[in-house]
């Protein structure tokens, strides 16, 4: 079975604090991804890793930075985190080749107050 | 740019009755397409998914999806509802890059 695993399913922070979000996957896949999911707006894509140390801005970058040391890992990260970044956010992984299904964690909400 | 656009953000239908979500995609999303599906307080899952074998895509639990080109729609259908069917379910379209839809969620009234 295919593991998507997020480090928390529940955070409270406070606004201006540093916050990372981890993503681990065991299926060796190349393709890793963090999109943020809000009522109304479906997912939005925040950043994109194809391979160890490479990543590519999604379509809501601003705010989000991101690190892939290792293949298996990739981290989300709120450098002075907004109330405007309440959400839910899902981290995917995939192989590279195109039409791969997309395996998801199940979620981290986090809120910032 | 490439959009999906699900029409209807609630649907209801009563128990054992037809299930029919709308997805129109851009003529620029690259022919792969997929449903997924969100049950509360879980990640997404794959339904179906699309890559130019067949128009007509099977997938689990009993749903399935018609590709059809000179309309750009991927319409997601079950023959009968079940309680169980109640969740969200998302559209999505591209290549390694994938634009979801903003969701549909199920009602199953019984």
């Amino acid at each position: 079975d295919v593991k998507v695993t997020q480090s928390s399913r529940y955070l409270v922070k406070r606004t201006g604090e540093k916050v990372f979000l981890e993503c681990v996957q065991d299926m060796d896949h190349e393709n890793m991804f963090w999109y943020r999911q809000d009522p109304g707006l479906g997912l939005r894509l925040i950043y994109f890793s194809y391979d160890v140390k490479m990543k590519e801005k999604g379509d809501i970058p601003e705010g989000y930075s991101v690190s892939r040391e290792k293949k298996e890992r990739f981290s989300l990260i709120l450098e002075s985190a907004s109330t405007n970044q309440t959400s839910m956010y899902l981290c995917a992984s995939t192989f590279r080749e195109g039409g791969n299904t997309q395996y998801f964690g199940p979620g981290t909400r986090l809120t910032v107050l | 740019a490439q959009s999906v656009t699900q029409l209807g953000s609630h649907v209801s239908v009563s128990e054992g009755a037809l299930v029919l979500l709308r997805c129109n995609y851009s003529s620029s999303v690259p022919p792969y397409l997929f449903w997924y599906v969100q049950y509360p307080n879980q990640g997404l899952q794959l339904l179906l998914k699309y890559t130019s074998a067949a128009t007509l895509v099977k997938g689990i639990n009993g749903f399935e999806a018609e590709f059809k080109k000179s309309e750009t729609s991927f319409h997601l259908t079950k023959p009968s509802a079940h309680m169980s069917d109640a969740a969200e379910y998302f559209c999505a379209g591209g290549y390694q890059k994938v634009t979801f839809g903003t969701g549909t969620k199920l009602q199953v009234i019984p």
